[in-house]
This record gives structure tokens, C-alpha cells and sequence, in this order.
């Protein structure tokens, strides 16, 4: 089945810097990549994805890039503000339909 | 957006008794529903897959007899952990999608307390 890696495992920055969290997975038939922000308690929120077809996509401070022949993906935040402080995920869509997660990302954005 | 409902949002229960978490597609018809369950400063680990009017596939390592799931309908999908012990408290998150199976919409969660 589907494994992903997601590295690292906690990152800080200072506040208007960029921060980049970086996943691997292994199964090539995966075609959907999201990546969800979730805070202490809640739900986890999905922030950006991409879909196999697409190398990039941006949404404000916030871009992923694919790279299928090298199987890794990567979640890129410009600009950070503290609220930006929270565990993201990873996540890979394989043969079936479920998503297989990350281990998470506690980002610390401090001011 | 597609709103997905979660039910109780927390419990907390005696070890040995028997806990019913409920998920609800507020405003779409959920065809496939995903139960993972999310220890403390870990990521969600996939319980299982179900599909309304089918049994559950479950991942490898989780009990099927131990965690009861039931998608009667295009709607509500349920959880049941039996003989609960104090080792299953967790954070149980309900996702759903619809027939498209894009994106997965996550309910909030149900915190289990076994004392």
C-alpha cells in the first residue's frame, strides 16, 4: 500500500520568512495530493492540493509542487504570520480512494 | 463548502462498555466514509474504508470485531468500539466523499475518554 514521509517532523521560523515542508510517497498510481493545517483539537483543514497532472499550484502565501518522477511533493509558505503556527499533514491518494497521511509538520512561527 | 457532522464530540466511558461515535454528510450523499483515529501529537491513522450497503475494509491491525461499522445510508456512518479499554482512548475524525471521490471532507472529531 501507499507510504508517506513527511519531513521534517517540526520547524521553526521567525515571521515573514518562508517555510517548506517536504513529503514523499510510494505507490506511482497515486494521482491526489492534499495538505491539511490542523490546530490543537480541530479538525484537520484543507489548505491546498494538486492532482498528478499539475507540477504547481499557488494560492496566495501558500503553493505545492509536484514532482512525480522523483514521487515527492512539497508544501512552500511565503511570508509566515504567526497564525500560521499549527501540524500540517501531507497526505497521497493511492489505488483505492482513502488517503494515506503524513506523520506532520508542528510549524512555529514565532514574532 | 460540504459539511460533514461528528456525534458525540467527546465521551468518556467506564472500561468494558460499548461506544457509538456517529457521522453525518450534512448536505451531500457521502458514498465512501473513512474512519481514522488520531493519538495524542501523531498523524490520522486510517481505521477503514466503508461503502453505503457494504461491510467495511478494514486496515491491517485494526480489530473489525472490536471496531463495528455501519453505513446504512448515503448519509451517516457509524462507529462502534465494543468492550472499550482505556488503551482505544483517541481522537476518532469521520471523513466522507461524495460520487466524484475528490476531496475529503473531515468531521470534527469525537474525543474518547475510557477511564
Amino acid at each position: 500500500g501507499e507510504n508517506v514521509e513527511q519531513h521534517p517532523s517540526t520547524l521553526s521560523v521567525q515571521e515573514g520568512d518562508s517555510a517548506v515542508i517536504k513529503c514523499t510517497y510510494s505507490d506511482s498510481a497515486s494521482n491526489y495530493f492534499p495538505w491539511y493545517k490542523q490546530e490543537l483539537g480541530k479538525r484537520p483543514q484543507l489548505i491546498i492540493d494538486i492532482r498528478s497532472n499539475v507540477g504547481e499550484k499557488k494560492d496566495q502565501r501558500i503553493a505545492v509542487t509536484l514532482n512525480k518522477t522523483a514521487k515527492h511533493f512539497s508544501l512552500h509558505i511565503t511570508e509566515t504570520q504567526p497564525e500560521d503556527s499549527a501540524v500540517y499533514f501531507c497526505a497521497a491518494r493511492g489505488a483505492g480512494t482513502a488517503l494515506i497521511f503524513g506523520k506532520g509538520t508542528t510549524l512555529s512561527v514565532s514574532s | 463548502g460540504a459539511v460533514v457532522s461528528q456525534h458525540p464530540s467527546w465521551v468518556i466511558c467506564k472500561s468494558g462498555t460499548s461506544v457509538k461515535i456517529e457521522c453525518r454528510s450534512l448536505d451531500f450523499q457521502a458514498t465512501t466514509m473513512f474512519w481514522y483515529r488520531q493519538f495524542p501529537k501523531q498523524s490520522l491513522m486510517l481505521m477503514a474504508t466503508s461503502n453505503e450497503g457494504s461491510k467495511a475494509t478494514y486496515e491491517q491491525g485494526v480489530e473489525k470485531d472490536k471496531f463495528l461499522i455501519n453505513h446504512a445510508s448515503l448519509t451517516l456512518s457509524t462507529l462502534t468500539v465494543t468492550s472499550a479499554h482505556p488503551e482505544d482512548s483517541s481522537f476518532y475524525i469521520c471523513s466522507a466523499t461524495d460520487g466524484s471521490q475528490e476531496t475529503q471532507y473531515f468531521g470534527p472529531g469525537t474525543r474518547l475518554l475510557v477511564l
